[in-house]
């Protein structure tokens, strides 16, 4: 399958301050990018989709000012989690393909928390 | 609203038989349908992809689909405890652009 590479796997911060996470496709034009979080033992939760370079589409819920998304190119898209809360602490996890109904494909995912 | 429903479980077989995985959906125009295992703490890994009617194999995994029913299975032959893992089923809606849905998983449990 397709590599998708994203960092940091883990980081701590403390309450608000912001942290950015990147996602980047290495061997494939990613038109399209997922953005998810994951609580413990749920299921994924659909934050936002992006097209490169056009502004991501943030699902019902979810605060565009608070989780920036910017997919500036077709091998990186960045998830931004401003003004951080311990509430925001999950597992982020981005998702690509390249465009259409096909296959996508996860990054690591980023287990994020906020102390 | 469009949903992909996966019984939870936990699914428990012994080592070497065969898991059963099932998933439905309520779309009649889904498109295409895949299955993804997830570790504890790990990211989803894509293990399948189907997108007609029928039975597509690779290795010990089989998908079976069924649109007329709008069902999708996945089987797991010669289950190993390797293949403990949460299964989440994923469709691709065509919505004015595609859009995935991801079932809630079930936990599969193959004991040594």
């Amino acid at each position: 399958g397709a590599v998708v590479s994203q960092h940091p796997s883990r980081v701590i911060c403390k309450s608000g301050t912001s942290v950015k996470i990147e996602c980047r496709s290495l061997d494939f034009q990613a038109t399209t990018m997922f953005w998810y979080r994951q609580f413990p033992k749920q299921s994924l939760m659909l934050m936002a989709t992006s097209n490169e370079g056009s502004k991501a589409t943030y699902e019902q819920g979810v605060e565009k000012d608070k989780f920036l998304i910017n997919h500036a190119s077709l091998t990186l898209s960045t998830l931004t989690v401003t003004s951080a809360h311990p509430e925001d602490s999950s597992f982020y996890i981005c998702r690509l393909n390249s465009g259409g109904n096909t296959e996508a494909f996860f990054g690591q995912g980023t287990r994020l928390t906020v102390v | 609203q469009k949903e992909v429903e996966q019984n939870s479980g936990p699914l428990s077989v012994p080592e070497g038989a065969i898991a059963s995985l099932n998933c439905t959906y309520s779309d009649r125009v889904s498109q295409s349908f895949f299955w993804y295992r997830q570790y504890s703490g790990k990211s989803p890994e894509l293990i399948m992809s189907i997108y007609s009617n029928g039975d597509k194999e690779d290795g010990r995994f089989t998908a079976q689909l069924n649109k007329a029913s709008q069902y999708v299975s996945l089987l797991i032959r010669d289950s190993q405890p390797s293949d403990s893992a949460t299964y989440l089923c994923a469709v691709n809606f065509l919505t004015g652009g595609f859009k995935t849905i991801f079932g809630a998983g079930t936990r599969l449990f193959v004991k040594a």
